[in-house]
């Protein structure tokens, strides 16, 4: 089976940085991404991660580590309007998605 | 960048009945789109995945004869809930994939079954 585990929520205040961790238990890994998903809306692609190391988009940093099937997102300068659930998942063989339980985040004044 | 539209947005309905909800991908083609369930502050739980012009493959405990899946064209996948219960009260979501590994998801449909 597959499995992910990630904290189910995270508070932070406005201009803090924080950090999303995301482990992943799975067979067929192509890849780690990131969503966001603001209540009620559409979860929409943050980043994508085939390869070990840091990708770097923004404000928002990704990264993984295959040998020890961990990932995270690292979100900087924090705004009111990043307070959202944000999900790490998998990408299975034919682009596939196994998505972890999500992280709400609440970002404080 | 993509975008992906879901139709209807919101749809009550009565136990017993059939209801369609329709998937479009609006300004490219996709061979291949998914269906996802979500009960509130859950995570998604992929449902089907949606081939062009073939039958769709559904995830373990999802009933196929419940949830009528149909890719007719490049651009559209219906989702069908027949026979509906209040336990099939959920959101829906589509995503719609173009060939990367992004995944590009609808607004979802809320269905609510009385």
């Amino acid at each position: 089976g597959q499995s992910l585990e990630q904290p189910s929520e995270v508070t932070a205040v406005e201009g803090a940085i924080v950090q999303i961790n995301c482990t992943y238990q799975t067979s067929g890994f192509y890849g780690l991404s990131w969503y966001q998903q603001h209540d009620g809306g559409a979860p929409t692609f943050l980043s994508y991660n085939a390869l070990d190391g840091l990708e770097e988009t923004g404000r928002f940093s990704s990264f993984l580590s295959r040998s020890d099937s961990y990932g995270y997102l690292l979100l900087q300068e924090l705004q009111m309007k990043d307070s959202a659930s944000y999900f790490c998942a998998v990408n299975n063989a034919g682009n596939m998605l196994t998505f972890g339980g999500g992280t709400r985040l609440m970002v404080k004044p | 960048g993509a975008v992906v539209s879901q139709h209807p947005s919101r749809v009550i309905c009565k136990s017993g009945t059939s209801v369609k909800i329709e998937c479009r991908s609006l300004d490219f083609q996709a061979t291949t789109m998914f269906w996802y369930r979500q009960f509130p502050k859950k995570s998604l739980m992929l449902m089907a995945t949606s081939n062009e012009g073939s039958k769709a493959t559904y995830e373990q405990g999802v009933e196929k004869d419940k949830f009528l899946i149909n890719h007719a064209s490049l651009t559209l996948s219906t989702l069908t809930v027949t026979s509906a219960h209040p336990e099939d009260s959920s959101f829906y979501i589509c995503s719609a994939q173009s060939g990367s590994y992004e995944q590009y998801f609808g607004p979802g449909t809320r269905l609510t079954v009385t």
